[in-house]
């Protein structure tokens, strides 16, 4: 099983409220990432981060931010949530010298009401 | 362009019987293939991985799939499906070196008792 660790697992809050989902992993992996999915549907890259102080926007449009100030940190920020917001985020991460492969979190399911 | 097919949205399987997951691929470098599998509400989970050499490999949960470079395939099969196999299954391609991977758009399994 992969170290990464995602909280809350859960979390249900009001429309204009400011969340932070929070990701660690203690694998020393390099590179980060942040995935949405709706139920059922395909994984969407909002964000990704190469190393501390790198992060870039993934494919999909997101209105949430990251930040890498350490290595084991990846935390995901929605400034104002809205219920477009409303989704499951992956966390993962991977390691350059061991073939990019991609670990996940258990994900977090944001509703906003 | 690089891309990750996965042609069956759903597929439905009797307990016991064998089964089938196709993957075809579009990528300019040797491609490094994953399967994933994602039970519901949880995170993805990697089943197997192929890098190189033997293109039979075996993954958890008696799981195994067979790289076909003239097909660009990698399709998962398991010769007997347990109920508990129920889930969402990803196949995804990527790099050793670089940054880019690239999943399908997944298959769902159902199995009926």
């Amino acid at each position: 099983e992969a170290d990464i660790y995602q909280t809350p697992r859960y979390l249900v809050i009001g429309t204009g409220k400011k969340i932070t989902l929070e990701c660690s992993q203690t694998m020393g992996h390099d590179k980060m990432y942040w995935y949405q999915q709706d139920p059922g549907m395909e994984l969407h890259l909002i964000h990704y981060s190469y190393g501390v102080n790198s992060t870039e926007k993934g494919d999909l449009s997101s209105e949430s931010t990251v930040s890498r100030i350490r290595t084991e940190h990846f935390p995901l920020t929605l400034e104002s949530a809205r219920p477009s917001h409303t989704s499951q985020y992956l966390c993962a991460s991977s390691a350059s010298h061991e073939g990019n492969t991609i670990y996940f979190g258990e994900g977090s399911w944001l509703t906003v009401v | 362009a690089q891309s990750v097919t996965q042609p069956d949205i759903h597929i439905t399987v009797s307990e016991g019987a064998s089964l089938e997951l196709r993957c075809n691929y579009s990528y300019g470098a040797t491609p490094y293939l994953f399967w994933y599998v994602q039970s519901p509400g949880q995170g993805l989970q990697l089943l197997l991985k192929y890098f190189s050499g033997d293109t039979l490999v075996q993954g958890i949960k008696g799981f195994e799939a067979e790289f076909k470079r003239s097909q660009s395939s990698f399709n998962l099969r398991k010769p007997s499906v347990h109920w508990s196999d129920a889930a969402e299954y990803f196949c995804a391609v990527g790099a050793y070196t670089g940054n880019q991977f690239y999943f399908g758009t997944g298959t769902s399994l159902t199995v009926i008792p």
